[in-house]
């Protein structure tokens, strides 16, 4: 079946630690994307990438840096910047006519 | 700028009902739109995608509209269980806007009572 695999599904992060959270899709799309939810909240785009070796900031993206060296790959890496990190995770890709499927998340806590 | 708002925020119904969740946009120049369920601490699950084009999409007991013109589409539960329990979220694609983004409504908290 295709789908999007994150991975993993909890995550601990110690203060000054940076942390990659890794997403895989098989659908063949081209753009995936990198979104951050938060409790009671609505998601918030960090990063995108429309095609392999390219990718655009959204609208949270400082303190994350990402990397699209493959197309069925778009890791996320948190880095010790990212000041409030915990937060739910999700990772999508889409094809205009297919839409947009979701991973089933990342929770990212700092201890 | 495209706003997506959704009425109402939450809903308690008893099993069995039928039941309509509202979703506005102020841009009616969409390529599509997108119904989502997302239970609590889970991902979010694609339940129909309506393009711009077309007026209504059906999936067993859901069936959503499209109405370009009027800013808005609904999403239709027949007969509803307590396993349809979640958070229901329509949402647009920015196509050409600064970011290319999903644009998210507020959402629906639905409870469904056995």
């Amino acid at each position: 079946d295709g789908g999007i695999t994150q991975s993993p599904k909890y995550l601990f992060r110690k203060e000054g630690q940076n942390v990659t959270l890794s997403c895989e899709q098989n659908l063949n799309h081209d753009a995936m994307y990198w979104y951050r939810q938060d409790p009671g909240q609505g998601l918030r785009l960090i990063y995108y990438s429309q095609i392999v070796n390219d990718f655009q900031k959204g609208d949270i993206a400082e303190g994350y840096s990402v990397s699209r060296e493959k197309k069925e790959s778009f890791p996320l890496t948190v880095t010790s910047a990212q000041k409030n990190p915990t937060a739910f995770y999700l990772c999508a890709s889409e094809a205009g006519a297919e839409g947009y499927t979701f991973g089933s998340g990342t929770r990212l806590t700092v201890v | 700028k495209q706003e997506v708002t959704q009425i109402p925020a939450a809903l308690s119904v008893p099993e069995g009902e039928n039941l309509v969740l509202n979703c506005s946009f102020t841009d009616s120049a969409i390529y599509n739109l997108q119904w989502f369920r997302q239970d609590p601490g889970k991902g979010l699950t694609s339940l129909l995608l309506i393009q711009s084009s077309q007026r209504e999409q059906t999936s067993g007991r859901l069936n959503a509209s499209l109405d370009k013109s009027s800013g808005r589409s609904t999403l239709y539960i027949a007969a509803s269980q307590p396993g349809d329990s979640a958070t229901y979220l329509c949402a647009v694609p920015n196509y050409g806007g600064a970011t290319n983004k999903l644009i998210f409504g507020t959402g629906t908290l639905l409870a469904v009572q056995p």
